[in-house]
């Protein structure tokens, strides 16, 4: 199956820093990239969605100006965490989907943010 | 926006066919039945998909209802490593659209 890798694993981190997590499609080119986040012992929740080349479209809630999205290649998406408070440490986990018609998601293994 | 509607938690004797149900009432023509599932502390694992027929992988078996409004994913023979979240997820066949995670079926294999 595919392969996508997230980088890092894991993140500690002082409240107010930035802090980026990267996800590669490590086999293919991943035509939309997704982004979730996870509380302990909640689902996933959909951050936004992001397209090679283009804007990513945020889900109602989330602030667009504070999980910054780039997706400058169609390998590699990156979410970077603005200003992080302590209410951001969470699980984030990226998708990616090949494109073809039935579009399986293939997930990464998740980044661990823990905000001090 | 999930579409779906899962029983919270199930358990299965180890060795015993895991059947986890899943209502989807609302499904369009268009729309999939994706099954993942996620081991604590890691990224969701795919494990299967259908449009309208029953599939069959290397990890399990899908049985859809001819009229499309529920589904059950059958684990054959599970093991203590399928101790998971089970979600089902509806989405259309285009590129593009979102997976909306319900709450999934926290399934616990019992030695």
């Amino acid at each position: 199956g595919a392969v996508v890798s997230q980088h890092p694993s894991w993140v500690i981190c002082k409240s107010g820093t930035s802090v980026k997590i990267e996800c590669r499609s490590l086999d293919f080119q991943a035509t939309t990239m997704f982004w979730y986040r996870q509380f302990p012992k909640q689902s996933l929740m959909l951050m936004a969605t992001s397209n090679e080349g283009s804007k990513a479209t945020y889900e109602q809630g989330v602030e667009k100006d504070k999980f910054l999205i780039n997706h400058a290649s169609l390998t590699l998406s990156t979410l970077t965490v603005t200003s992080a408070h302590p209410e951001d440490s969470s699980f984030y986990i990226c998708s990616a989907t090949r494109g073809r018609p039935t579009g399986e998601l293939f997930f990464g293994e998740g980044s661990r943010l823990t905000v001090l | 926006d999930a579409k779906t509607t899962q029983p919270t938690s199930m358990d299965c004797a180890e060795g015993r066919a895991a059947n986890l149900p899943c209502n989807h009432s609302t499904i369009s023509g268009n729309e999939y039945v994706y099954w993942y599932r996620q081991i604590h502390s890691q990224g969701p694992q795919y494990i299967i998909h259908g449009l309208k027929n029953n599939e069959t992988n290397e990890m399990a078996s899908l049985i859809i209802t001819e009229d499309r409004k529920s589904s059950t994913l059958i684990l054959p023979h599970a093991t203590l490593r399928d101790t998971a979240v089970y979600y089902c997820i509806v989405r259309p066949t285009h590129t593009g659209n979102q997976f909306y995670f319900g709450t999934g079926t926290s399934l616990t294999v019992i030695p």
